[in-house]
């Protein structure tokens, strides 16, 4: 098993841009998770979904924030008309929900908006 | 939400101490996870550890779950343990909510 694997890693965009990202799970996991992580902070929970379904968004997520899994596996996130506060690194992680729900994390993408 | 404090927030140690890392957190926890976040951003999974005690070579971890903190030991410290440690929990059975990380830096 390779781990989570993260697309692209760096992402530099002008102010107004959209961007996507692209994360594929751990194999089997039904669980997929995405954070984001400001400097000198902890990484902080977006979404995350079960399967092919979103359960649970953060008020992090604003309405310029979208989040895909279509046939449960890999998932997108998009943002639209990127603001220079939304510079983070993007994490996503992937867990199996039983017997132990551990999260297993990405590289993460390296979002700058200039 | 759930509140998660770590301490201390920066420590330095020289090669070969020893080091004790808490975590508190503020209500009963389905998961908690000590990770370590190396200089490029990677979060690498040291312990699942709701309760009990696990120990992994120079680290071991114990969470007291009733007494709502968990602590990571380190021992032996190497300059390779550098980075920062984060401990996440969940009360929800979904989303973990990290601590503000203790930065570790071991020096020669």
């Amino acid at each position: 098993d390779t781990g989570v694997s993260q697309d692209p890693r760096h992402k530099i965009t002008k102010r107004g841009q959209n961007v996507t990202f692209r994360c594929d799970p751990i194999s089997e996991h039904n669980r997929l998770y995405w954070y984001r992580q400001t400097l000198g902070q902890g990484p902080e929970f977006l979404t995350y979904f079960q399967n092919e379904a979103q359960l649970e968004k953060s008020r992090l997520l604003s309405d310029r924030f979208s989040a895909e899994r279509p046939k449960g596996s890999f998932s997108t996130l998009e943002i639209q008309r990127t603001e220079q506060g939304d510079s983070a690194m993007y994490l996503c992680a992937s867990s199996v929900s039983t017997p132990a729900d551990e999260q297993y994390f990405g590289p993460g993408t390296r979002l700058t908006v200039t | 939400g759930i509140q998660v404090e770590q301490s201390p927030p920066d420590l330095i140690l020289q090669e070969g101490a020893n080091s004790t890392l808490r975590c508190n957190f503020s209500d009963s926890v389905n998961n908690l996870q000590w990770f370590h976040q190396n200089p490029w951003g990677q979060l690498i999974n040291l312990f699942y550890i709701p309760s009990g005690t696990k120990q992994n070579g120079r680290l071991s971890a114990t969470t007291v779950a009733t007494e709502r903190y968990s602590l990571l030991y380190i021992s032996s410290s190497q300059t390779t343990d550098s980075g920062v440690y984060f401990c996440a929990v969940d009360s929800t059975a979904s989303k973990l909510t990290f601590g503000t990380g203790t930065r570790l830096q071991v020096t020669l």
